[in-house]
């Protein structure tokens, strides 16, 4: 069964830093793109970049570009987001999704999903 | 940026009504378009790729249709489960940017 298993939720302070993880399981991780996701509270979804587990190409969104950074431990088939300073704007479900390599290949698997809050 | 606009942005409809939503694409995305479902609490949910093809464990009810810049999803008896949130999503962009639609509320009455 494919399973794509995020850590769970946070509670952080403005200006704090914070890892996630995304952790896949139940198909070859090398043949898939990890993305990621945000809804924020009451909102519809943001595509923020996805990351090649293949060659660790990475490709954010604009809107996210410069705030975020994707990363990759092959060995533990795992995929990061991680903030250097948190905003309360950052206060949102951040989901991992799977897709194929394909630019037509759609998000066939997601992960729970992983709520982060921010407050002071 | 591809700009994706669903309408409408929510709907209530009876058990066994024929539900249309429609998403539009501010250019031409061929047919890299993808259909989700959402429901509270939950991870988004693919019912729909390339515009068409219906995802593998995804009820026969569900459709896809459009291509270009026009495209929309049909319920063609809804049923008591089908309540959420759709999203529409295009993979056309390159560079990508990947943007989903504002998402579609549906209610069942």
């Amino acid at each position: 069964e494919v399973q794509l298993e995020q850590s769970g939720a946070e509670v952080k302070k403005p200006g704090e830093s914070l890892r996630i993880s995304c952790q896949g399981s139940g198909y070859n991780f090398y043949d898939y793109w990890i993305n990621w996701v945000r809804q924020m509270p009451g909102k519809g979804l943001e595509w923020m970049g996805k990351i090649d587990p293949r060659h660790s190409y990475i490709n954010y969104s604009p809107s996210f570009h410069g705030h975020v950074t994707i990363s990759l431990d092959k060995s533990i088939s795992t995929a990061y987001l991680q903030w250097s300073s948190l905003k309360a704007s950052d206060t949102a479900i951040y989901y991992c999704a799977r897709s194929a390599y394909s630019r037509s290949s759609p998000f066939d698997s997601w992960g729970q999903g992983t709520q982060v809050t921010v407050a002071s | 940026d591809i700009q994706m606009t669903q309408s409408p942005s929510s709907l209530s409809a009876s058990v066994g009504d024929r539900v249309t939503i429609t998403c539009r694409a501010s250019q031409s995305i061929n047919n890299y378009l993808n259909w989700y479902q959402q429901k509270p609490g939950k991870s988004p949910k693919l019912l729909i790729y390339a515009a068409t093809s219906l995802q593998s464990g995804v009820p026969s009810r569900f459709s896809g249709s459009g291509s270009g810049t026009e495209f929309t999803l049909t319920i063609s008896s809804l049923q008591s489960e089908d309540f959420g949130i759709y999203y529409c999503q295009e993979t056309y962009s390159s560079p990508p940017a990947w943007t989903f639609g504002q998402g579609t509320k549906v209610e069942i009455k």
